[in-house]
């Protein structure tokens, strides 16, 4: 139980197009969802808190026009990169509550690496 | 402000012997502790946790130990194996938290 899975796993685009990965839990309910973002090396940084039907609460520094995500619904949160500029290539973990149950442990997503050229 | 700190970037221990990571926090309002495991282009997966409320919870070959006092947790893999070889996350959360913080990791490195 608990899977959560991303969409697509990598991709590459040229620089000024936008891009959207899908983070989905496959076998729960998920009121919340978390987006991350590592960097080599470097520990998960939280960029926003996709919450079902309602707005993302984005974290200090973090562009809402600029990582537009949607939370339509319990099984599905999407994050879309737009005019995706290389300084945004990173590798983009998402993860997810499950509804009633310990509601302080998250499940990941095999994360998308994303590279802008 | 890291809030949660691994303080060795990387461990390197034999098979079948004990694999100790640390992790210390500077937050007194954390009150529930996890620990992730991380293969390189993948997402962390949860492997244990632990609620203030107790200083020891184990699972299989993995314990971890928590000292409140001393805002400490230990992971403890034993007997630990290859397979194990991967970067451990340590995160905390308080009650009235919604996000996890985590810590930078500690790359785990088991030798056959």
């Amino acid at each position: 139980g608990a899977v959560v899975s991303q969409h697509p796993s990598w991709v590459i685009c040229k620089s000024g197009t936008s891009v959207k990965i899908e983070c989905r839990s496959l076998d729960f309910q998920a009121t919340t969802m978390f987006w991350y973002r590592q960097f080599p090396k470097q520990s998960l940084m939280l960029m926003a808190t996709s919450n079902e039907g309602s707005k993302a609460t984005y974290e200090q520094g973090v562009e809402k026009d600029k990582f537009l995500i949607n939370h339509a619904s319990l099984t599905l949160s999407t994050l879309t990169v737009t005019s995706a500029h290389p300084e945004d290539s990173s590798f983009y973990i998402c993860s997810a509550r499950e509804l009633g149950l310990d509601l302080r442990t998250q499940y990941f997503g095999p994360g998308t690496r994303l590279l802008v050229l | 402000d890291q809030q949660v700190k691994q303080n060795s970037p990387s461990l390197s221990v034999q098979e079948g012997r004990i694999s100790i990571l640390n992790c210390d926090y500077t937050n007194s309002m954390f009150d529930y502790f996890l620990w992730y495991k991380k293969y390189p282009a993948e997402g962390p997966t949860f492997l244990i946790s632990i609620s203030s409320i107790k200083d020891k919870n184990e699972d299989g070959r993995f314990t971890v130990f928590l000292n409140k006092s001393a805002k400490h947790l230990s992971l403890h893999i034993v007997p630990s194996q290859p397979g194990d070889s991967a970067v451990y996350f340590c995160a905390a959360i308080s009650n009235s938290g919604y996000a996890l913080n985590f810590g930078k990791g500690t790359s785990l490195l088991v030798t056959p």
